[in-house]
Protein backbone atom coordinates (compact mmCIF):
# COMPACT_ATOMS: atom_id res chain seq x y z
CA UNK A 1 0.00 0.00 0.00
CA UNK A 2 0.81 3.77 0.03
CA UNK A 3 0.99 5.83 3.35
CA UNK A 4 2.78 8.79 4.36
CA UNK A 5 3.72 9.26 8.42
CA UNK A 6 3.90 12.81 10.33
CA UNK A 7 3.97 12.90 13.73
CA UNK A 8 0.79 14.72 14.70
CA UNK A 9 2.02 17.50 17.03
CA UNK A 10 5.55 19.32 17.38
CA UNK A 11 5.56 22.52 19.74
CA UNK A 12 8.29 25.23 19.72
CA UNK A 13 8.90 28.75 20.56
CA UNK A 14 9.54 31.71 18.70
CA UNK A 15 12.36 32.30 17.14
CA UNK A 16 13.18 28.84 16.83
CA UNK A 17 13.66 26.33 14.32
CA UNK A 18 11.53 23.40 14.09
CA UNK A 19 11.84 19.48 11.46
CA UNK A 20 8.30 18.29 10.54
CA UNK A 21 9.51 14.88 9.05
CA UNK A 22 7.27 13.09 6.41
CA UNK A 23 8.11 8.90 6.20
CA UNK A 24 6.25 7.14 3.55
CA UNK A 25 5.48 3.69 1.71
CA UNK A 26 5.13 4.25 -1.62
CA UNK A 27 6.54 2.36 -4.90
CA UNK A 28 7.28 5.59 -6.78
CA UNK A 29 6.23 9.40 -6.90
CA UNK A 30 6.83 12.19 -9.20
CA UNK A 31 7.57 14.54 -6.10
CA UNK A 32 6.61 15.20 -2.26
CA UNK A 33 4.36 18.72 -1.53
CA UNK A 34 3.85 20.55 1.76
CA UNK A 35 0.66 22.41 2.32
CA UNK A 36 -0.16 24.89 5.25
CA UNK A 37 -3.45 24.73 6.99
CA UNK A 38 -4.69 27.27 9.79
CA UNK A 39 -7.52 26.75 11.59
CA UNK A 40 -10.86 26.63 9.77
CA UNK A 41 -8.69 27.62 6.75
CA UNK A 42 -8.02 26.52 3.30
CA UNK A 43 -4.79 24.20 2.81
CA UNK A 44 -1.86 26.69 0.89
CA UNK A 45 0.66 25.15 -1.62
CA UNK A 46 4.39 26.12 0.38
CA UNK A 47 6.87 23.97 -1.29
CA UNK A 48 7.94 20.95 -3.77
CA UNK A 49 10.79 18.43 -4.20
CA UNK A 50 10.75 17.10 -7.40
CA UNK A 51 14.06 16.07 -6.95
CA UNK A 52 16.65 15.34 -3.98
CA UNK A 53 18.03 18.11 -1.74
CA UNK A 54 16.79 20.82 -0.29
CA UNK A 55 14.37 23.56 -1.49
CA UNK A 56 14.45 26.96 -0.04
CA UNK A 57 11.61 29.64 -0.12
CA UNK A 58 12.16 32.06 2.65
CA UNK A 59 11.71 30.99 6.45
CA UNK A 60 10.75 27.62 4.86
CA UNK A 61 12.71 24.72 3.24
CA UNK A 62 11.51 21.24 2.12
CA UNK A 63 13.97 18.09 1.41
CA UNK A 64 13.64 14.84 0.07
CA UNK A 65 15.41 11.90 0.02
CA UNK A 66 13.92 9.25 -2.55
CA UNK A 67 17.07 6.40 -1.32
CA UNK A 68 15.57 7.04 2.40
CA UNK A 69 11.78 7.10 1.61
CA UNK A 70 12.04 10.25 3.79
CA UNK A 71 11.24 13.91 3.45
CA UNK A 72 10.87 17.27 6.04
CA UNK A 73 9.65 20.88 6.11
CA UNK A 74 12.32 23.43 7.92
CA UNK A 75 11.00 26.26 9.51
CA UNK A 76 12.99 28.92 10.69
CA UNK A 77 13.05 31.74 12.73
CA UNK A 78 9.35 30.47 13.71
CA UNK A 79 6.69 33.13 14.40
CA UNK A 80 3.25 32.65 16.20
CA UNK A 81 1.50 33.05 12.60
CA UNK A 82 3.14 29.81 11.90
CA UNK A 83 1.18 27.76 14.09
CA UNK A 84 -1.22 26.07 12.18
CA UNK A 85 -1.36 22.64 10.69
CA UNK A 86 1.75 20.89 8.21
CA UNK A 87 0.56 17.98 5.64
CA UNK A 88 2.99 16.17 3.35
CA UNK A 89 1.39 15.12 0.08
CA UNK A 90 3.15 12.52 -2.84
CA UNK A 91 1.61 11.86 -6.54
CA UNK A 92 2.35 7.68 -7.11
CA UNK A 93 3.59 7.22 -10.51
CA UNK A 94 0.97 4.36 -10.94
CA UNK A 95 -1.66 7.10 -10.28
CA UNK A 96 -1.70 7.20 -14.36
CA UNK A 97 -4.02 9.89 -15.91
CA UNK A 98 -5.12 11.44 -12.45
CA UNK A 99 -3.61 13.88 -10.18
CA UNK A 100 -4.72 12.44 -7.22
CA UNK A 101 -2.01 13.03 -4.04
CA UNK A 102 -1.78 10.52 -1.24
CA UNK A 103 -1.74 12.68 1.90
CA UNK A 104 0.03 12.41 5.47
CA UNK A 105 -2.53 12.96 8.25
CA UNK A 106 -1.59 16.30 9.30
CA UNK A 107 1.47 17.91 12.03
CA UNK A 108 -0.34 20.45 14.37
CA UNK A 109 2.55 23.16 14.99
CA UNK A 110 2.31 25.25 18.16
CA UNK A 111 4.28 27.86 18.06
CA UNK A 112 4.69 29.95 22.14
CA UNK A 113 6.34 32.89 22.94
CA UNK B 1 -7.25 34.32 -2.40
CA UNK B 2 -7.01 31.48 -4.51
CA UNK B 3 -9.11 32.42 -6.77
CA UNK B 4 -11.50 28.97 -6.30
CA UNK B 5 -14.32 29.99 -5.06
CA UNK B 6 -16.72 27.77 -2.78
CA UNK B 7 -20.36 28.25 -2.27
CA UNK B 8 -22.37 27.71 0.36
CA UNK B 9 -19.84 28.50 3.17
CA UNK B 10 -21.80 27.08 5.83
CA UNK B 11 -24.97 24.77 5.46
CA UNK B 12 -27.08 23.07 8.86
CA UNK B 13 -29.33 20.57 7.53
CA UNK B 14 -31.52 17.44 8.72
CA UNK B 15 -30.44 13.82 8.38
CA UNK B 16 -31.51 12.02 5.10
CA UNK B 17 -31.60 15.08 3.39
CA UNK B 18 -29.55 16.24 0.17
CA UNK B 19 -27.30 18.98 -0.19
CA UNK B 20 -25.31 20.36 -3.59
CA UNK B 21 -21.78 22.05 -2.76
CA UNK B 22 -20.49 24.18 -5.49
CA UNK B 23 -17.15 25.25 -6.80
CA UNK B 24 -15.49 27.29 -9.25
CA UNK B 25 -12.21 26.47 -10.12
CA UNK B 26 -9.77 29.10 -10.95
CA UNK B 27 -9.49 30.72 -14.45
CA UNK B 28 -7.86 28.16 -16.59
CA UNK B 29 -7.61 25.58 -14.13
CA UNK B 30 -8.74 22.43 -15.95
CA UNK B 31 -9.25 19.79 -12.53
CA UNK B 32 -11.63 20.16 -9.73
CA UNK B 33 -10.84 17.93 -6.97
CA UNK B 34 -12.86 17.33 -3.79
CA UNK B 35 -11.82 16.76 0.02
CA UNK B 36 -13.82 15.94 2.75
CA UNK B 37 -11.90 16.92 6.20
CA UNK B 38 -13.96 16.20 9.34
CA UNK B 39 -13.05 17.36 12.88
CA UNK B 40 -9.35 17.01 13.77
CA UNK B 41 -8.74 14.84 10.86
CA UNK B 42 -6.83 14.88 7.90
CA UNK B 43 -8.12 15.81 3.83
CA UNK B 44 -9.52 12.61 2.59
CA UNK B 45 -9.57 12.65 -1.26
CA UNK B 46 -13.01 12.51 -2.88
CA UNK B 47 -12.93 12.70 -6.32
CA UNK B 48 -11.08 14.15 -9.09
CA UNK B 49 -12.62 15.82 -12.48
CA UNK B 50 -10.29 17.04 -15.81
CA UNK B 51 -12.51 19.46 -18.31
CA UNK B 52 -15.90 17.70 -17.46
CA UNK B 53 -14.47 13.61 -17.03
CA UNK B 54 -14.04 11.68 -13.96
CA UNK B 55 -11.03 11.20 -13.73
CA UNK B 56 -10.05 9.39 -10.21
CA UNK B 57 -12.06 8.48 -7.55
CA UNK B 58 -11.15 8.11 -3.27
CA UNK B 59 -12.74 7.52 -0.58
CA UNK B 60 -16.23 8.58 -1.92
CA UNK B 61 -19.31 7.32 -0.56
CA UNK B 62 -22.16 5.75 -2.73
CA UNK B 63 -24.63 8.40 -1.29
CA UNK B 64 -22.44 11.15 -2.73
CA UNK B 65 -21.82 11.88 -6.12
CA UNK B 66 -19.94 14.70 -8.22
CA UNK B 67 -19.70 16.21 -11.50
CA UNK B 68 -18.01 18.94 -13.83
CA UNK B 69 -19.67 20.98 -16.32
CA UNK B 70 -19.17 22.23 -19.44
CA UNK B 71 -17.90 25.75 -17.79
CA UNK B 72 -15.87 23.89 -15.65
CA UNK B 73 -17.70 24.63 -12.46
CA UNK B 74 -18.00 21.52 -10.33
CA UNK B 75 -20.44 20.34 -7.94
CA UNK B 76 -20.98 17.66 -4.97
CA UNK B 77 -24.22 16.04 -3.93
CA UNK B 78 -24.74 14.57 -0.92
CA UNK B 79 -27.56 12.80 -0.07
CA UNK B 80 -29.11 10.41 2.43
CA UNK B 81 -27.11 12.48 4.64
CA UNK B 82 -26.15 11.13 7.86
CA UNK B 83 -24.45 12.95 11.53
CA UNK B 84 -20.91 11.45 10.34
CA UNK B 85 -21.43 13.32 6.99
CA UNK B 86 -20.67 16.78 8.92
CA UNK B 87 -17.49 18.30 8.23
CA UNK B 88 -15.89 20.87 6.11
CA UNK B 89 -15.76 20.81 2.62
CA UNK B 90 -13.26 21.36 0.29
CA UNK B 91 -12.71 21.93 -3.59
CA UNK B 92 -9.15 22.37 -5.19
CA UNK B 93 -8.17 23.15 -8.83
CA UNK B 94 -4.90 23.16 -10.92
CA UNK B 95 -4.21 23.57 -14.08
CA UNK B 96 -2.08 20.18 -14.96
CA UNK B 97 0.40 21.54 -16.91
CA UNK B 98 3.44 18.91 -15.40
CA UNK B 99 3.38 16.94 -12.66
CA UNK B 100 4.41 18.88 -10.02
CA UNK B 101 1.57 21.15 -10.15
CA UNK B 102 -0.07 23.22 -6.72
CA UNK B 103 -3.29 22.61 -6.28
CA UNK B 104 -5.14 25.62 -5.02
CA UNK B 105 -7.95 24.90 -1.97
CA UNK B 106 -11.10 27.37 -2.10
CA UNK B 107 -12.65 28.27 1.38
CA UNK B 108 -14.40 25.16 1.82
CA UNK B 109 -18.37 24.56 2.84
CA UNK B 110 -18.25 23.61 6.36
CA UNK B 111 -21.24 21.42 6.39
CA UNK B 112 -23.22 20.24 9.82
CA UNK B 113 -25.83 17.64 9.86
CA UNK B 114 -28.46 17.74 12.94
Amino acid sequence: GQSLEQPSEVTAVEGAIVQINCTYQTSGFYGLSWYQQHDGGAPTFLSYNALDGLEETGRFSSFLSRSDSYGYLLLQELQMKDSASYFCAVRPYNAGNNRKLIWGLGTSLAVNP
Amino acid sequence: DSGVTQTPKHLITATGQRVTLRCSPRSGDLSVYWYQQSLDQGLQFLIQYYNGEERAKGNILERFSAQQFPDLHSELNLSSLELGDSALYFCASSVELDVGETQYFGPGTRLLVL
